[in-house]
């Protein structure tokens, strides 16, 4: 079965400190992945995405992220955490091969930026 | 607001009863996407509709939870018959549809609390 592994349940950072966030996933065929952020009080939002190409990806808000297909993983990243990103982040992954279009989240990572 | 709204935002209940909650996509989205998180984990699909058809169902969705999608456009979730393990956030998302990994747009969730 697909899933989904988010090994950071909570990080506590200060502003400007470099952060990534990690994710692995395990499925057989060809995928497409996300990160999510939920802002306290807030829905769940698209912050980046892949479907295919170049394996670094830019998101909104200074994230990005990279592919690495033989580690099966898509890990989080931004060089400079501002207190406006305490959130929770969840990487998530759907696989087309398979015609699901569902998405199977991990976790979650919960981030608490210190001003 | 063009975005998913749900309703209610907020529901408690007394275990036995029946609640239903409703989910409105954005209005070109094909696909619509049902999912629960409980606490300190991530969401978990339930089902999905692609316009009114209901292609694929979680064995999470027991017999006491049946979802519907009349005319492809919003869709209810009906729990019957409510335990205190149903207790959760009930998120739902919706998708344009157009290929195999297109982004899901999430709506606020409906919380609900069986006493």
């Amino acid at each position: 079965a697909q899933s989904v592994s988010q090994h950071n349940h909570h990080v506590i950072l200060s502003e400007a400190a470099s952060l990534e966030l990690g994710c692995n996933y395990s499925y057989g065929g060809t995928v497409n992945l996300f990160w999510y952020v939920q802002y306290p009080g807030q829905h769940l939002q698209l912050l980046l995405k892949y479907f295919s190409g170049d394996p670094l990806v830019k998101g909104i808000k200074g994230f990005e992220a990279e592919f690495i297909k033989s580690k099966f993983s898509f890990n989080l990243r931004k060089p400079s955490v501002q207190w406006s990103d305490t959130a929770e982040y969840f990487c998530a992954v759907n696989g087309p091969t398979s015609g699901t279009y569902k998405y199977i989240f991990g976790t979650g990572t919960r981030l608490k930026v210190l001003a | 607001d063009t975005g998913v709204s749900q309703n209610p935002r907020h529901k408690i209940t007394k275990r036995g009863q029946n609640v239903t909650f409703r989910c409105d996509p954005i209005s070109e989205h094909n696909r619509l996407y049902w999912y629960r998180q409980t606490l300190g984990q991530g969401p978990e699909f339930l089902t999905y509709f692609q316009n009114e058809a209901q292609l694929e169902k979680s064995r999470l969705l027991s017999d006491r939870f049946s979802a519907e999608r009349p005319k492809g456009s919003f869709s209810t979730l009906e729990i019957q018959r409510t335990e205190q393990g149903d207790s959760a956030m009930y998120l739902c998302a919706s998708s344009l549809g157009l290929g195999d990994g297109d982004e899901q747009f999430f709506g606020p969730g409906t919380r609900l609390t069986v006493l």
